[in-house]
């Protein structure tokens, strides 16, 4: 079954620490993204990936750090500095460079700060 | 800066009326746009793109550069249209999709 799979589906921090969202994709998709979800406010960019070891920061990248390894992972790590980081985060991806491609989203991650 | 707007959060429509989810863009180059659907507990998908001009579960969309809109039409509701409805924009030589507040769309039966 081809996609991107997102884990964990619900996830609690304690305040001050640092947490990694897992993206997985298995579709051989150059492009990733992590975008943040939020009532009211649609959703935000925070960084995306368009090649292997390579990666730009989006709209609201900070608090946030990314890695990406491998072309399958596009880990997200939601830092002890992001201010306000109770939010559903999604990851998605695309065949490539080039505006014409449609994006495939994961089923998200929903992280609550307690 | 690119921006997209939708202007309304939620719109309610009788089954069988028609419906028109508005989006605005401000972009000064040659924008791509898209329209996305999120059903409840379903992932965020593409429904229809601007190049494509086609037409997808009865919706249509056509990009009006002049009044710099990519309303979303459709001419008659069904109570499966109920969802969350984002309009986006990709600009020239930018990797981003930029994403509207989005429009809740509830169809009365």
């Amino acid at each position: 079954d081809g996609g991107i799979t997102q884990s964990p589906k619900y996830l609690f921090r304690k305040e001050g620490q640092n947490v990694t969202l897992s993206c997985e994709q298995n579709l051989n998709h150059d492009a990733m993204y992590w975008y943040r979800q939020d009532p009211g406010q649609g959703l935000r960019l925070i960084y995306y990936s368009q090649i292997v070891n390579d990666f730009q920061k989006g709209d609201i990248a900070e608090g946030y750090s990314v890695s990406r390894e491998k072309k399958e992972s596009f880990p997200l790590t939601v830092t002890s500095a992001q201010k306000n980081p109770t939010a559903f985060y999604l990851c998605a991806s695309k065949p490539g460079v080039g505006r014409n491609y449609g994006y495939t989203f994961g089923s998200g991650t929903r992280l609550t700060v307690v | 800066a690119q921006r997209v707007t939708q202007p309304e959060k939620l719109l309610s429509v009788f089954k069988g009326a028609p419906v028109e989810l508005k989006c605005n863009y401000s972009y000064s180059g040659s924008p791509e746009l898209f329209w996305y659907v999120q059903y409840s507990r379903q992932r965020l998908q593409l429904l229809l793109r601007h190049i494509s001009r086609e037409s997808i579960k009865g919706f249509t969309a056509d990009l009006n550069k002049g009044e710099t809109s990519f309303h979303l039409k459709k001419p008659f509701a069904q109570e499966e249209d109920s969802a969350m409805y984002y309009c986006a924009l990709v600009e020239f030589g930018n990797e981003k999709l930029t994403f509207g507040t989005g429009t809740r769309l509830t169809i009365i039966p």
